[in-house]
């Protein structure tokens, strides 16, 4: 069974700043079937990011994702005030189908 | 334009039943399969399962299976999760979110449906 975990637990930066996530996965994982949510309080989680690196339909190109074997990474380039949020990563895979990581929250310092 | 509309928040005492409806619009219902999620409170997101909307077949998580049903009805492009048997730790957010595909992701969710057990 895969596991996907995320660091930190908590990322606390300012608007401006620059936001790095990282997902790493307890085997090597192909990159096609590893994505990125985002979500707000309240709110359904939002796809931002398939294939490690390909943006979802309107997400803005501040969003960007890398990576590939066991490590992952969001990275927001600039940090807007409605980007704080929690960050999930989330793998599709074979057994289970369907992983989730922990999450990040990234919140304003 | 694409749309996943899920029933509303339900109050139930222990040990009864609930079915949460998850109505979708705007693409072919039976192209995609549509994945559950449970969020518990202040909790992160947990896979439960999916149901091929062509055939109607579920595939459920390990902790999902026995209470858990999920079904379809094409005829309303609604799917269906029902939960029997409620016990307090079924207290949570359910989501559906449609399969996108070879995109490998849900690219569409519905907005969440609370249900809280309680006596």
């Amino acid at each position: 069974e895969i596991v996907l975990t995320q660091s930190p637990g908590t990322l606390s930066l300012s608007p401006g700043d620059r936001a790095t996530l990282s997902c790493r996965a307890s085997q090597s994982v192909g990159s096609s079937y590893l994505s990125w949510y985002q979500q707000k309080p309240g709110q359904a989680p939002r796809l931002l990011i398939y294939g490690a690196s390909s943006r979802a339909t309107g997400i803005p190109d501040r969003f960007s994702g890398s990576g590939s074997g066991t490590d992952f990474t969001l990275t927001i380039s600039r940090l807007e005030p409605e980007d704080f949020a929690v960050y999930y990563c989330q793998h599709y895979g074979s057994s289970p189908p369907v992983t989730f990581g922990q999450g990040t929250k990234l919140e304003i310092k | 334009q694409l749309q996943l509309v899920q029933s509303g928040s339900e109050l139930k005492k222990p040990g009864a039943s609930v079915k949460v409806s998850c109505k979708a619009s705007g693409y072919t219902f039976t192209s995609y399969a549509m994945n559950w999620v449970r969020q518990a409170p202040g909790q992160g997101l947990e896979w439960m399962g999916w149901i091929n909307t062509k055939t109607g077949k579920p595939t459920y998580a390990q902790g999902f299976t026995g209470r858990f049903v999920f079904s379809l009805d094409k005829s309303v492009r609604t799917a269906y999760l029902q939960i029997s048997s409620l016990k307090g730790e079924d207290t949570a957010v359910y989501y559906c979110a449609k399969y996108c595909g070879d995109c490998y992701a849900s690219d569409y969710w519905g907005q969440g449906t609370l249900v809280t057990v309680s006596s």
